[in-house]
């Protein structure tokens, strides 16, 4: 079983649409959580950031964290064809490297 | 622009040779990694640098080697090519090591493809 498992997509919905991005770990150690975008022929760049389990908010933005479920998800309300993009989850124990899931493709059709 | 600058963008060589990809961190950040990104596998982490010292090693292949000089900046060597190396290699920094978590800043990329 992989570390950090990411529903693998493409995902595409229409602009205005709520769109819910997942993902599972194994590894309980985990105590950091991130979202990374990444656009085309581009590298991959921080969106998220949450270390508690909960939710955190950032404009139309929301990450949530389960820790006892071991899942992590990224909302995005109100979604629009600039959000369209890979979308990463990464997430790390203190002190160490950060694990990526595969990303999964969005596409938001205007 | 996330500060991290990576050359060469796009390189295009045969199987067997031998390829150095170079990445300057982001002015201040001590630390450097390096990824590999492909279709089927993902961001893959290969190895992670602090202050000239190797501090974390990934998946990396023997035909792999990486180094960080006195100015920070890193070469990541890739000798005896094989078709499956094509991939994204990416260089990120951050100013901590991996003795903390914090945000890493990526740059673009270099593309590689193997023929």
């Amino acid at each position: 079983q992989k570390e950090v498992e990411q529903d693998p997509g493409p995902l595409s919905v229409p602009e205005g649409a709520i769109v819910s991005l997942n993902c599972t770990y194994s590894n309980s150690a985990f105590q950091y959580f991130m979202w990374y975008r990444q656009y085309s022929r581009k590298g991959p760049e921080l969106l998220m950031y949450t270390y508690s389990s909960g939710n955190k908010e950032d404009g139309r933005f929301t990450a949530q964290v389960d820790k006892s479920s071991k899942y992590i998800s990224l909302f995005i309300r109100d979604s629009q064809p600039s959000d369209s993009a890979t979308y990463l989850c990464a997430m790390s124990p203190p002190n160490s490297k950060l694990t990526f899931g595969k990303g999964i493709t969005l596409s938001v059709r205007p | 622009d996330s500060g991290v600058t990576q050359t060469p963008k796009h390189l295009i060589t045969a199987t067997g040779q031998r390829v150095t990809l170079r990445c300057s961190p982001r002015s201040g950040d001590l630390s450097v990694y390096w990824y590999q990104q492909s279709l089927d596998q993902g961001l893959q982490f290969l190895i992670q640098y602090y202050n000239g010292e190797e501090r974390a090693k990934g998946n990396i292949l023997e035909r792999f080697s990486a180094q960080q000089f006195p100015d920070l900046h890193s070469e990541l060597n890739l000798s005896s090519l094989e078709l499956g190396d094509s991939a994204l290699y990416f260089c990120a920094s951050s100013v901590r090591d991996s003795r903390s978590t914090g945000e890493l800043f990526f740059g673009e990329g270099s593309r590689l493809t193997v023929l």
